[in-house]
């Protein structure tokens, strides 16, 4: 199976930081999802098919990537954007994987 | 709307039997993909299975030989059955609609392996 790796594992921004979420594939990939989750509550989506925003997700947030290396990025952090937020693939040769996570904190 | 919701025992004895049932609304079973995902407290997420529009099925390699899924049409419910439960299997369970990216989440249920 494909393995994702998420970088970092937490981290602290303060607002108006632009902020970067990293997603390693141990194999190519050819889109990434993300989801937002925040304590208590379902995941959301948040960012589908690498690229294109869920609806109601702020623009704000981008995602980008290719092969093996995807991100999410936010140009300007907000107080609402802390939440945990999880990368996943779906690949032909490979059943559906999530990334362990990136706990993203207000400073 | 589209809605998802769970529904199940919150406890579940060890070496026992989990039965969930996802109750869907807003779409049809044959026209969408409806999947399993769970969590243990404090972890990530992990993808269990998934029943595809057709009535075939999918399923985590670690969790293939202990698990089912299976649906009802006609009662817009989708069934997850998985044996011999451990404490390690303590989790949030989640339905959500999609074989691929999930555009829906149903709000979980807690399942509890203790004696």
């Amino acid at each position: 199976e494909i393995v994702l790796t998420q970088s970092p594992t937490t981290m602290a921004a303060s607002p108006g930081e632009k902020v970067t979420i990293t997603c390693r594939a141990s194999s190519s990939v050819s889109y990434m999802h993300w989801y937002q989750q925040k304590p208590g509550a379902s995941p959301k989506p948040w960012i589908y098919d690498t690229s294109k925003l869920a609806s109601g997700v702020p623009n704000r947030f981008s995602g980008s990537g290719s092969g093996t290396s995807y991100s999410l990025t936010i140009s300007s952090m907000e107080t609402e954007d802390t939440a945990t937020y999880y990368c996943q693939q779906w690949s032909s040769n490979s059943p559906i994987t999530f990334g362990s996570g990136t706990k993203l904190e207000i400073k | 709307q589209v809605q998802l919701k769970e529904s199940g025992p919150g406890l579940v004895q060890p070496s026992q039997t989990l039965s969930l049932t996802c109750t869907v609304s807003g779409f049809s079973l044959t026209s969408y993909h409806v999947s399993w995902v769970r969590q243990p407290p404090g972890k990530g997420l992990e993808w269990m299975g998934v029943i595809w529009t057709g009535g075939s099925t999918a399923y985590n390699s670690l969790l293939k030989s202990r698990l089912s899924i299976s649906r009802d049409i006609s009662k817009s419910q989708v069934f997850l059955k998985m044996n011999s439960l451990q404490t390690e299997d303590t989790a949030t369970y989640y339905c959500a609609r999609g074989g691929g990216w999930f555009a829906y989440w149903g709000q979980g249920t807690l399942v509890t392996v203790s004696s």
